[in-house]
């Protein structure tokens, strides 16, 4: 069965360093997102791609954080300085277009990131 | 605007009693509603969706909701708890007019005891 894929799993780094996580999606699937999914939270998005375009990236704090899918197909969230408030699961999907209409995400397993 | 309150962050069931979950939603459009389900580090997978038409909808593993447009409401129940369920799950709500973003809840934990 297809799945998304991310890496790290699991990420420790000190405040102030760079951190960056990796989203491969479901093939064929056009629409990719990154969530942001606090401890005790529902996720909340950061940022949607269709293909290569940014769809909507209204919450990412874009001081701070960058994404990017540049042949429309995997992606990477980068995050540069790292705060304490960064601590988080980021959760990558992907959905066809049609997928899009009905909200049926893909979820990868997330990259759980721990800020010290 | 879309919002999604899902009563209840904790939610304990014995074995084979009723499960009962809910969520109440906000949206100024026609709504789609989802409840997706977590286990412990791992991402969300969908148990059931409602788009248009019959406003009770069955999912996987035993699940089901049912849209109500005049109570705003989209509670998910099962009929019997299986120690399997223990998970934490999502409600959420999305439309057309919000270029199809999801708006999640906060997540209600169920814990299934023997």
């Amino acid at each position: 069965e297809a799945e998304v894929a991310q890496s790290p799993r699991y990420k420790i780094t000190e405040k102030s360093q760079a951190v960056a996580f990796w989203c491969d999606p479901i093939s064929g699937h056009a629409t990719l997102y990154w969530y942001r999914q606090i401890l005790g939270q529902g996720p909340e998005l950061l940022v949607q791609f269709q293909d290569e375009s940014v769809v909507d990236d209204s919450q990412l704090p874009k001081d701070r954080f960058s994404a990017e899918r540049l042949k429309g197909v995997d992606s990477t969230l980068k995050i540069q300085p790292a705060e304490l408030g960064d601590s988080a699961m980021y959760l990558c999907a992907s959905s066809l277009v049609t997928g899009a209409l009905t909200g049926e995400l893909f979820f990868g397993e997330g990259s759980r990131l721990t800020v010290l | 605007a879309q919002s999604v309150t899902q009563l209840g962050s904790h939610v304990s069931v014995s074995e084979g009693a009723l499960v009962l979950l809910r969520c109440n939603y906000s949206s100024s459009v026609p709504p789609y509603l989802f409840w997706y389900v977590q286990y412990p580090n791992q991402g969300l997978q969908l148990l059931l969706k409602y788009t248009t038409g019959a406003t009770l909808v069955k999912g996987i593993n035993g699940f089901e909701a049912e849209f109500k447009k005049s109570e705003t409401s989209f509670h998910l129940t099962k009929p019997s708890a299986h120690m399997s369920d223990a998970a934490e799950y999502f409600c959420a709500v999305g439309s057309r007019g919000s270029n199809y973003k999801l708006t999640f809840g906060k997540g209600t934990l169920l814990t299934v005891n023997p």
